[in-house]
């Protein structure tokens, strides 16, 4: 009965090549986001959508793109992955855009080689 | 600056001690403000919403002065679990959802 689910939990792959990570909630929200957290563990806000439609892009490259089929998934998409990408992405969720209590999936951690 | 500054940390207290945090921001028009917690290698959760007039939950208390665009968080009777990482938050606007995190202050509670 996980909320916010993410995969892969782990992904190690090369520079350059292209990477999808799934989220997934199971709560009946409005509002998804992602983040980074680098090795510094500064957590940073990517992207937010509410209701499939994207309302935050915090200055993120182009080659991120995240993509919301439904309302209980935001998925993200990498291309040509630096070696600056490597962090802990975290998929969140929040009941709609006036609650702002945030449940947060488990985290991918991305290692770019 | 950065928008959410903390005290850098870390903080290492005997179990029972009472421990204060202290977060700043820079954006007046920042509408509200949250204490979250995570711990090593984990996601980040919500301990508390603060409100204006200051909360407490158990061993909790959080401070808002938005005059001096100032937070706090007291622990009391400080736990062994108590020990992570406490991440400032703030809303930006009122739309959008953006939201602010502080780099955190990371709590050691030791036996």
């Amino acid at each position: 009965d996980t909320a916010v689910s993410q995969t892969p939990k782990y992904l190690v792959t090369q520079m350059g090549n292209d990477k999808s990570i799934k989220c997934e909630q199971n709560l009946g929200h409005d509002t998804m986001y992602w983040y980074k957290q680098d090795s510094k563990k500064f957590l940073k806000i990517m992207f937010s959508y509410n209701n499939k439609e994207l309302i935050i892009n915090e200055t993120v490259p182009n080659r991120f793109s995240p993509k919301s089929p439904d309302k209980a998934h935001l998925n993200l998409h990498i291309n040509s992955l630096e070696l600056g990408d490597s962090a802990v992405y975290f998929c969140a969720s929040s009941q709609d855009l006036a609650v702002r209590e945030q449940f947060f999936g488990p985290g991918t951690r991305l290692t770019v080689l | 600056r950065k928008e959410v500054e903390q005290d850098p940390g870390p903080f290492n207290v005997p179990e029972g001690a009472t421990v204060a945090f202290n977060c700043t921001y820079s954006n007046s028009a920042s509408q509200s403000f949250f204490w979250y917690r995570q711990d090593c290698r984990k996601e980040p959760k919500l301990l508390m919403s603060v409100y204006s007039s200051g909360n407490e939950d158990g061993r909790f208390t959080a401070q808002l002065n938005r005059a001096s665009q100032y937070i706090s968080l007291l622990i009391r009777d400080s736990k062994l679990s108590d020990s992570a990482t406490y991440l400032c938050v703030v809303h930006r606007d009122n739309y959008g959802q953006n939201f602010v995190f502080g780099p955190g202050t990371r709590l050691s509670v030791l036996p």
